[in-house]
């Protein structure tokens, strides 16, 4: 069974910009997490898809928005930019939406922004 | 709300020592508690996790850590320090629904 995927897997942005990045979870799998994760920060949770439907949503900034299709792929758009938007953005999936199952992690997509 | 703190950034071993990752989580509810590892350039991979049951849990590659509720603690441990254990190693906290938070992670090196 393949795993999780994310594309682009490098993303070179300049300030102002926006950019989507996408997630294919593993077949079966109905609930998507994405993740920012920077040096000074750690892994942080953006927030939560479960069945096309946000059910959490971490501590961001509105232009951190996110979707999930009916094939259960999500995309995770960042609007206007900012220097600080520079991360390893992770992408997670589980089975179901109980908190007793791991999730599985895709490479993630690593932003830099100039 | 949930939440983890890892005590150390950093810890270093030398090859065939004890491995003895610390973590202590807050939760309002039964946690569900995992042990991730990050390799360089890679995401996060499982290498176990408690929901119920028995308190000592066994991982993948010798790891193990113990659910020890009056001490809050679900500590890492690994009898024999490889130097392929070198990695980030994550502790996380899901409440029932999911809403999985990690703590800020170690950074383990293996000393040959």
């Amino acid at each position: 069974k393949a795993g999780v995927t994310q594309t682009p897997r490098y993303l070179i942005k300049t300030r102002g910009q926006q950019v989507t990045l996408s997630c294919s979870p593993i077949s079966g799998h109905r609930s998507v997490s994405w993740y920012q994760q920077t040096p000074g920060q750690g892994l942080q949770f953006l927030f939560e898809y479960f069945s096309e439907t946000q059910r959490n949503k971490g501590n961001f900034p509105g232009r951190f928005s996110g979707r999930q299709f009916s094939n259960s792929r999500s995309e995770m758009n960042v609007s206007t930019l900012e220097l600080g938007d520079s991360a390893l953005y992770l992408c997670a999936s589980s089975l179901v939406e109980s908190g007793a199952n791991e999730q599985f992690f895709g490479p993630g997509t690593r932003l830099t922004v100039l | 709300a949930q939440s983890v703190t890892q005590l150390g950034s950093h810890v270093s071993v030398s090859e065939g020592a004890l491995v003895l990752l610390r973590c202590n989580y807050s939760s309002s509810v039964p946690p569900y508690l995992f042990w991730y590892v990050q390799y360089p350039n890679q995401g996060l991979q499982l290498l176990l996790k408690y929901t119920t049951g028995a308190t000592l849990v066994k991982g993948i590659n010798g790891f193990e850590a113990e659910f020890k509720k009056s001490e809050t603690s679900f500590h890492l441990t690994k009898p024999s320090a490889h130097m392929s254990d070198a990695a980030e190693y994550f502790c996380a906290v899901s409440g029932p629904l999911g809403d999985m938070r990690f703590g800020a992670g170690t950074r383990l090196t293996v000393k040959p």
